[in-house]
């Protein structure tokens, strides 16, 4: 039980096109779900908190219009790296907050390549 | 200073060595204690989960959280190759606020 599923899990791009990453709880409920970067060699980076109906939480530093999060259902969020460039390349990670044990449980990433 | 401090090793040991990985934190509001396990180019894995003080085993595994030092520690017991990842601590202030404060993570490495 406790999966999350990232999709795609790699993507190549041009620089100045859109991507869109889907995270989804597969088996439970998420009210909250958060989205991570992660640098070669270094820890988990919190972009934003998103909570299902409502808009995301953006970390000091994250531009809100270049991170588009999406919160649609309670299984169901998505980021939308927009006019990527290859400073965006990076490996990104969600999670989901379990709805009755509040653990979060970690999709398998996704890394992106912006050309 | 970092609120979680974490050494990134790598920390490198011979098959069937214990493995003690550690995590010290200046907060002393953190309750929530968590070690993921992270594989290359993969998600964390949640391992353990403890609150407050004390031990928790889970098979080769054992948690231990000392509040009054601000000190956690992951145990591995009969360490396998396989157990080769990057280790991340990871705790938070309470049962409502949900957002984990994270480890700089420890590479291990264990050597068949």
């Amino acid at each position: 039980g406790a999966v999350v599923s990232q999709h795609p899990s790699r993507v190549i791009c041009k620089s100045g096109t859109s991507v869109k990453i889907e995270c989804r709880s597969l088996d439970f409920q998420a009210t909250t779900m958060f989205w991570y970067r992660q640098f070669p060699k270094q820890s988990l980076m919190l972009m934003a908190t998103s909570n299902e109906g409502s808009k995301a939480t953006y970390e000091q530093g994250v531009e809100k219009d270049k991170f588009l999060i999406n919160h649609a259902s309670l299984t169901l969020s998505t980021l939308t790296v927009t006019s990527a460039h290859p400073e965006d390349s990076s490996f990104y990670i969600c999670s989901a907050r379990h709805l009755l044990t509040d653990t979060q449980y970690f999709g398998p990433g996704t890394r992106l390549t912006v050309l | 200073q970092k609120e979680v401090e974490q050494d990134p090793g790598p920390l490198s040991v011979p098959e069937g060595a214990i493995v003690s990985l550690n995590c010290t934190y200046s907060n002393s509001a953190f309750q929530y204690f968590m070690w993921y396990r992270q594989y290359s180019r993969k998600g964390p894995e949640l391992l353990m989960y403890t609150y407050s003080s004390g031990n928790k085993e889970d098979g080769r595994f054992t948690a231990q959280v000392d509040k009054s030092s601000k000190y956690i520690s992951l145990f591995i017991r009969d360490s396998q190759p396989s157990d080769s990842a990057t280790y991340l601590c990871a705790m938070s202030a309470g049962h409502s606020n949900y957002q984990l404060i994270w480890g700089a993570g420890t590479k291990l490495i264990i050597k068949p």
